[in-house]
C-alpha cells in the first residue's frame, strides 16, 4: 500500500509562511492526496485535497510535484491557531477493504 | 450547526465490559466512518457505512461492531472490551464517496476517549 512520509516536527513564527512537505513516493495513478490537521483534543479537520494540479482555498495552498511522488502543504500567514498536528493522507481504494493511508503527521509549533 | 456529534466523551470499562460509542450527524451525509486513534498514532478505519443498511469492514475491525439503521445514526458495539481496545475514537461523515472516488471531504466529531483496564 502507498504510504507517506512526513517530518515529526516543524516549527515557524506567526505570520510568517509555512511548507509542510510529505513524501509519498510509490502513490498510484488515482490516489488523491489529502491534508487534514488535528488540533489539541478534537478530531481532524479537513484542510485541502488534490490529484495533479496545484490547489487552492482559504485555508492552504497544495503544491503537488510532477511527478506525484512528494507535494506541500503551504499555510500563507500561519497563526497561534494553526499550531496543530498536520497529516498528509493517501486515499486508496482497495476494493472489499478500502483504506484511508495516514501519515506520521507533523507536529507544527508556531511561535509567537 | 451540530455536525458529527460523538457520546459519550470518556468512559472507563472493565476488561469483559460492553459497551455502544453512539454518533450521529445532521448533515444528511451517507457516508459515515468509525476510526481509532492510538496515542501518537494516525487514524485507523475500522467500519464505514456507504448508506443505512449498509456496512463493511475497514482496517481494524476485529472486537467491533456497527449497525446503520438510519442515515443520521452510526453506533459502534464493542462486545468484549481489551485493553487493547484503549483507544481514542473518531466517527466521521462524508457528502460525497470519499473512499469509493477519492474526493470529498470528512467532518469528524470530537472523539470519545475510551480506557479499557
Amino acid at each position: 500500500d502507498a504510504k507517506t512520509t512526513q517530518p515529526n516536527s516543524m516549527e515557524s513564527n506567526e505570520e510568517e509562511p509555512v511548507h509542510l512537505p510529505c513524501n509519498h513516493s510509490t502513490i498510484s495513478g488515482t490516489d488523491y492526496i489529502h491534508w487534514y490537521r488535528q488540533l489539541p483534543s478534537q478530531g481532524p479537520e479537513y484542510v485541502i485535497h488534490g490529484l495533479t494540479s496545484n490547489v487552492n482555498n482559504r485555508m492552504a495552498s497544495l503544491a503537488i510535484a510532477e511527478d506525484r511522488k512528494s507535494s506541500t502543504l503551504i499555510l500563507h500567514r500561519a497563526t497561534l491557531r494553526d499550531a496543530a498536528v498536520y497529516y498528509c493522507i493517501l486515499s486508496t481504494y482497495g476494493g472489499a477493504t478500502n483504506k484511508l493511508i495516514f501519515g506520521t503527521g507533523t507536529l507544527l509549533a508556531v511561535q509567537p | 450547526n451540530a455536525g458529527v456529534t460523538q457520546t459519550p466523551k470518556f468512559r472507563i470499562l472493565k476488561i469483559g465490559q460492553s459497551m455502544t460509542l453512539q454518533c450521529a450527524q445532521d448533515m444528511n451525509h451517507n457516508y459515515m466512518y468509525w476510526y481509532r486513534q492510538d496515542p501518537g498514532m494516525g487514524l485507523k478505519l475500522i467500519y464505514y457505512s456507504v448508506g443505512a443498511g449498509i456496512t463493511d469492514k475497514g482496517e481494524v475491525p476485529n472486537g467491533y461492531n456497527v449497525s446503520r439503521s438510519t442515515t443520521e445514526d452510526f453506533p459502534l458495539r464493542l462486545e468484549l472490551a481489551a485493553p487493547s481496545q484503549t483507544s481514542v475514537y473518531f466517527c466521521a461523515s462524508s457528502p460525497t464517496p470519499w473512499l469509493a472516488v477519492n474526493t470529498g471531504e470528512l467532518f469528524f466529531g470530537e472523539g470519545s476517549r475510551l480506557t479499557v483496564l
